[in-house]
């Protein structure tokens, strides 16, 4: 079977630096996503790791250790704007994506 | 690029009508999935689609549920009898697949309220 697991809920300030982690159980991995969802909108793409390391797009970072099954989502100078539901989601076998039951960030003034 | 195009955004419909949810995914794009989202299940992979052939539909819930695909720019997804516990919004999304990056192209989605 297949599990993620992210922390539910994370609060954080403006102009901070905020990682939300995950980690997973799959029959298959070719990858690691990063989703972003803000209230009554759709998931939107952030980033994506197949191999283990850094990979940085402006203020948002991911992370992946595939030895771990691990991985993370970094987010620096925390704006108002970035507060959203944040997902991970891997690529299984045959492409098939599951997704975290999803970490809601906070930023507070 | 018109990205993912669901219809109809709101369904209000009774427990025991056939509902029918229309997905056009992004030309070109090889894949489309229908997720489920719930507070109390999160997003749910139902069923997807390679070449307009479903692949995998091991998520879809019941026989009541079906999905079909029928050519390169139009999916649907049927729930028939719908019952109260079908409430929740749907999404489609699309990807040109294959090995890599390929991220999931998300339409608005369809919030299905089955009174």
């Amino acid at each position: 079977g297949q599990s993620l697991e992210q922390p539910s809920e994370v609060t954080a300030v403006e102009g901070a630096i905020v990682q939300i982690n995950c980690t997973y159980q799959t029959s298959g991995f070719y990858g690691l996503s990063w989703y972003q969802q803000h209230d009554g909108g759709a998931p939107t793409f952030l980033s994506y790791n197949a191999l283990d390391g850094l990979e940085e797009t402006g203020r948002f970072s991911s992370f992946l250790s595939r030895s771990d099954s691990y991985g993370y989502l970094l987010l620096q100078e925390l704006q108002m704007k970035d507060s959203a539901s944040y997902f991970c989601a891997v690529e299984a076998g045959g492409f098939k994506t599951i997704f975290g039951a999803g970490t809601r960030l906070f930023v507070k003034a | 690029d018109a990205g993912v195009i669901q219809s109809p955004r709101h369904e209000v419909t009774e427990m025991g009508q056939e509902v029918t949810l229309r997905c056009k995914p992004i030309s070109g794009h090889d894949y489309l999935f229908w997720y489920r989202q719930t507070m109390m299940r999160g997003l749910e992979l139902l069923i997807y689609f390679n070449n307009n052939v479903p692949i995998d539909d091991s998520g879809m819930p019941e026989d009541r549920f079906s999905a079909k695909m029928p050519n390169a720019s139009f999916s649907t997804l049927k729930i028939q009898p719908s019952e109260p516990r079908d409430s929740a919004v749907y999404f489609c999304a699309s990807s040109r697949g294959g090995a890599g990056n390929s991220p999931l192209h998300f339409g608005n989605g369809t919030r299905l309220t089955v009174t």
